[in-house]
C-alpha cells in the first residue's frame, strides 16, 4: 500500500516551454502532497505544500507563478514549470502525507528528471 | 547553523559490519524523527520513524532518538549491498503545517 507514482519519469524540453508534472496516490486518497526539487548530492528541498481544494503554500523564494501547482482531486497533484529555462534542470519528486500515523510520515513517488535545452 | 545536519559521507563499509547513520538538531521542538533510504535517481523510501526519545527496532535497522542531546542515529546490522543508498533524516515539530525539515543525506556504500 501506499503508492505514489509521477509521470513522466524523465523529460526534455526547450526552453521557453511549460511543462506538466503528474503525481498520484494510487491506492489511497492524499489531502496533502508536497513538491521538492533536489539537485545532485543535495537533499530535497521543499517547494510547496498542496491542499486539495485549495491553493497551495509556497516555500520562501520559490516562484508560484512559475510553479504553478495544481491539486483537483484526492489523488492527484500537478506541478507545472511555466517558460522553463536551463537553470530549471532538476529532479522533482513530489509525496504525499501517509493517510494514517502522525500525520509526518510522506510517501515518495520516483521522481521526474527535467532537462531544460 | 542548519536546524538539521547530517555528514553527507560518503561512508563505506564492508558487507556485514554495523552501520552507523547520524544527524544532530537545534530545534528542541521536533518530536517526530524519520529516516529514508534514497537509491540513486529514486524517490525516497520511508524507513523508520519514531515519535520523542528511545529506540525503535525493525529488523536490522534500529533507530535512536537522544533528545537531550538532540542526536538520533539509525544503524544497520549485518550491512549488506543493497543498503548501499543514501539516508536521509527527517524530522518535524508539531504545527509548522507538519513539513519535514531534512537532513543532507549520507550516502552508503556497502562493498561485498
Amino acid at each position: 500500500g501506499a503508492v505514489v507514482s509521477q509521470h513522466p519519469s524523465w523529460v526534455i524540453c526547450k526552453s521557453g516551454t511549460s511543462v506538466k508534472i503528474e503525481c498520484r496516490s494510487l491506492d489511497f486518497q492524499a489531502t496533502t502532497m508536497f513538491w521538492y526539487r533536489q539537485f545532485p548530492k543535495q537533499s530535497l528541498m521543499l517547494m510547496a505544500t498542496s491542499n486539495e481544494g485549495s491553493k497551495a503554500t509556497y516555500e520562501q523564494g520559490v516562484e508560484k507563478d512559475k510553479f504553478l501547482i495544481n491539486h483537483a482531486s484526492l489523488t492527484l497533484s500537478t506541478l507545472t514549470v511555466t517558460s522553463a529555462h536551463p537553470e530549471d534542470s532538476s529532479f522533482y519528486i513530489c509525496s504525499a502525507r501517509a493517510p494514517s500515523g502522525t500525520g509526518y510520515e510522506q510517501y515518495f513517488g520516483p521522481g521526474t528528471r527535467l532537462t531544460v535545452t | 547553523q542548519k536546524e538539521v545536519e547530517q555528514d553527507p559521507g560518503p561512508l563505506s563499509v564492508p558487507e556485514g559490519a554495523i552501520v552507523s547513520l547520524n544527524c544532530t538538531y537545534s530545534n528542541s521542538a521536533f518530536q517526530y524523527f524519520m529516516w529514508y533510504r534514497q537509491y540513486s535517481r529514486k524517490g525516497p523510501e520511508l524507513l523508520m520513524y519514531t515519535y520523542s526519545s528511545g529506540n525503535k527496532e525493525d529488523g536490522r535497522f534500529t533507530a535512536q532518538v537522544d533528545k537531550s542531546s538532540k542526536y538520533i542515529s539509525l544503524f544497520i546490522r549485518d550491512s549488506q549491498p543493497s543498503d548501499s543508498a543514501t539516508y536521509l533524516c527527517a524530522m518535524g515539530n508539531a504545527g509548522n503545517n507538519r513539513k519535514l525539515i531534512w537532513g543532507l543525506g549520507t550516502s552508503l556504500a556497502v562493498n561485498p
